[in-house]
């Protein structure tokens, strides 16, 4: 069965210093990777997606993201953390090829960033 | 370019009770997801719909209806309402069809509708 993993519910980090919010996932065939992020009181907005190509995919907000087949992750990270990032961040996982059930979107439970100035 | 618009944002029902959300997907966008989002149990997906036809639906039980219209626009019912159903509703919309299943998945959502239910 396809699933994504967020294995840390909330993440500490202070302004200035790099950030990495983890995401592990497992698709029966090839992955289609998505980051969102979810404002207080807002809805989530589109950070990034990786498809195939390039490992490291860039996003919006000097996000980007690290793919690693073998390690079956996507990571989501930024060099230099802002107390504005601070949100609610969603992986999310498709089966690139599957059919049926296996193509719908599965999310992971969210990660909570808190950066502290 | 207006975005998803979600009506109400805030309502508060009693148990029994009905409740209608509305959603208008961003124009142009023909697809429109509904998710409900509670802190224990994430982002759920309840159903999905392309040109007034639902596609897809989630694992919930037959109180949650939903229905598009010929303009996209979307509604969501849940009847004979649960303390349990207390949740932000989310919705979504996306350009090609079926952002939940078929689509590219880069869905569009709206702030979401927040129901109490007491």
């Amino acid at each position: 069965a396809q699933s994504v993993a967020q294995p840390e519910d909330q993440v500490n980090v202070a302004e200035g210093n790099p950030l990495t919010v983890k995401c592990t996932y497992s698709v029966s065939g090839n992955p289609y990777l998505f980051w969102y992020v979810q404002y207080p009181n807002r809805g989530l907005q589109f950070l990034l997606k990786y498809i195939t190509g390039d490992n490291l995919v860039k996003g919006s907000y000097g996000f980007e993201a690290e793919f690693n087949k073998s390690q079956t992750s996507f990571h989501l990270k930024k060099p230099s953390a802002l107390v504005s990032d601070s949100a609610l961040y969603f992986c999310a996982v498709r089966d690139l090829f599957g059919a049926g059930n296996n193509r719908k979107l599965i999310w992971g439970l969210g990660t909570s960033l808190a950066v502290n100035p | 370019k207006a975005g998803v618009t979600q009506t109400p944002r805030y309502l508060i029902k009693t148990r029994g009770q009905q409740v209608t959300l509305s959603c208008s997907p961003i124009s142009g966008h023909r697809s429109v997801s509904w998710y409900q989002q509670t802190p224990g149990q994430g982002l759920q997906f309840l159903f999905e719909y392309f040109s007034e036809t639902q596609r897809n639906k989630g694992n919930f039980p037959g109180r949650f209806s939903g229905r598009q219209f010929s303009n996209s626009r979307s509604e969501m019912n849940v009847s004979t309402l649960e303390l349990g159903d207390s949740a932000l509703y989310l919705c979504a919309s996306s350009f090609g069809e079926g952002g939940q299943v078929l689509g590219n998945g880069e869905l569009f959502f709206g702030e979401g509708s927040r129901l109490t239910v007491l």
